[in-house]
């Protein structure tokens, strides 16, 4: 099926852990995104790649970081993690920069405690 | 300051039909989505607006009114389905999203 895997679903970490939370689509797009949500607050945008071999900061950035490889994979990597990255991470991608229409994967719900 | 406004939450009943507004200020504008996401999954894409106007699917319509910077998500004929929250997003002029807080919608039968 079409679409976008995250791993894992769920995750409970201590703080200082490094932890890399995957993103694999397999819909060919160009441009992927690292979102975090938390309750009452909008989908705020970590890292971003329009396309393959580059990346990009969003409006959250500190305290992550990706990599953009190849077009299909889009890792998001906490070096030392803090519980004030508890949140849920979502993974999406379009198939362009300035293509509003995301597809999300079902993201991964992460506590640091 | 870039920001999206959209009321926390809001009920409704089924059969019936509901209006979901939402407010922008933002620098640049390329167009407003709406997304829907029930709880504990993805959020998944309802409508595009980057012209004044109604654009109607099915069930659901938007509305945008730049001059004003206002849109609204119509949800006609509810269902129990169509509890979740509804997502307003705005892309401004470094085609970025930004993202209101969501509207959760609870339907009652």
């Amino acid at each position: 099926i079409a679409g976008i895997t995250q791993a894992p679903t769920s995750q409970i970490l201590a703080a200082g852990r490094r932890m890399t939370l995957r993103c694999t689509q397999d819909m060919r797009h160009n441009a992927m995104y690292w979102y975090r949500q938390d309750l009452g607050l909008g989908l705020r945008l970590i890292h971003y790649s329009n396309t393959a071999g580059t990346t990009g900061k969003g409006e959250v950035p500190d305290g992550y970081s990706v990599s953009r490889a190849n077009t299909d994979d889009f890792p998001l990597t906490l070096a030392s993690a803090v519980p004030s990255q508890t949140s849920v991470y979502f993974c999406a991608s379009s198939d362009s920069q300035g293509a509003g229409e995301l597809f999300f994967g079902e993201g991964s719900r992460l506590t640091v405690l | 300051g870039q920001n999206i406004d959209q009321p926390t939450e809001m009920t409704a009943t089924e059969g019936a039909i509901v209006q979901i507004n939402c407010t922008y200020q933002t620098s640049g504008f390329n167009g407003l989505f709406w997304y829907q996401q029930h709880a504990g999954e993805a959020p998944t894409f309802l409508s595009y607006n980057v012209l004044d106007g109604l654009e109607e699917k099915g069930r659901f319509s938007s509305f945008l009114s730049r001059s004003k910077g206002y849109s609204y998500l119509l949800l006609k004929e509810l269902q129990m389905k169509d509890s979740a929250s509804y997502l307003c997003a705005v892309m401004d002029s470094n085609y970025q999203l930004i993202w209101g807080a969501g509207t959760k919608l609870i339907i009652k039968p």
